[in-house]
């Protein structure tokens, strides 16, 4: 079974703070999506990252796609209360097969 | 508006009835995904088509059916309803596969009382 494991599972800070979600498996991926989803709406598209060791930048989020397309991180500097929400990445494996991750609730604190 | 359309966006039925969801994919998607997403259980994969053709199957229960009309949008039918199946229904759509990512509708919301 393929799993594609999120950390950590909530995150509670201050605004201004940074920080930084994980997510990680064991199995190669072709691409990888980084989504936000709101209460009561559906998952919007953040990035895609498809080259190993990729590095993505919107804005205040920083993606990272792992050298071997494994895993992949996702950093937010100087969070704001706008970035409250369940953030979830999604590998591809072949042409296919696609994966959620476990989500992680990230809520910030004005 | 992500382009993609649900209708209805709230559902309130009794156990042991039929609903349909319906969902229109972004224009020029091809390929239509069904998700079913609980408080406790995340986002899990129901079902894809592709132009019309079942293409990759999850956890669909069976008393759950789906299809891809010509038009393209998609219907999902949720028979024998149970208290469990309460949850958010969301339709996702892609121009082919989901390599470069899904566009979501924004779910219905089915409540089984």
């Amino acid at each position: 079974t393929q799993l594609l494991e999120q950390s950590p599972q909530f995150l509670s800070i201050q605004e201004g703070e940074n920080l930084t979600v994980y997510c990680n498996s064991s199995s190669v991926f072709s691409s990888l999506q980084w989504y936000r989803q709101e209460p009561g709406e559906g998952p919007v598209l953040l990035v895609t990252v498809v080259t190993g060791g990729e590095v993505k930048k919107l804005k205040r989020l920083t993606f990272q796609f792992g050298d071997a397309r494994k895993d992949s991180s996702l950093h937010i500097t100087a969070a704001q209360p706008g970035d409250t929400g369940l953030y979830l990445c999604a590998g591809v494996i072949g042409t296919y097969k696609y994966i959620f991750g476990t989500g992680t609730r990230l809520k910030v604190l004005a | 508006d992500s382009g993609v359309t649900q209708t209805p966006k709230h559902l309130i039925t009794a156990t042991g009835q039929r609903v349909t969801l319906r969902c229109s994919p972004r224009s020029g998607d091809l390929s239509v995904y069904w998700y079913q997403q609980s408080l406790d259980q995340g986002l899990q994969f129901l079902i894809q088509y592709y132009n019309g053709e079942e293409r990759a199957k999850g956890n669909i229960l069976e008393r759950f059916s789906a299809q891809q009309f010509p038009d393209l949008h998609s219907e999902l039918n949720l028979s024998s309803l149970e208290l469990g199946d309460s949850a958010l229904y969301f339709c996702a759509s892609s121009p082919s596969g989901g390599s470069y990512g899904y566009t979501f509708g924004s779910g219905t919301r089915l409540t089984v009382v």
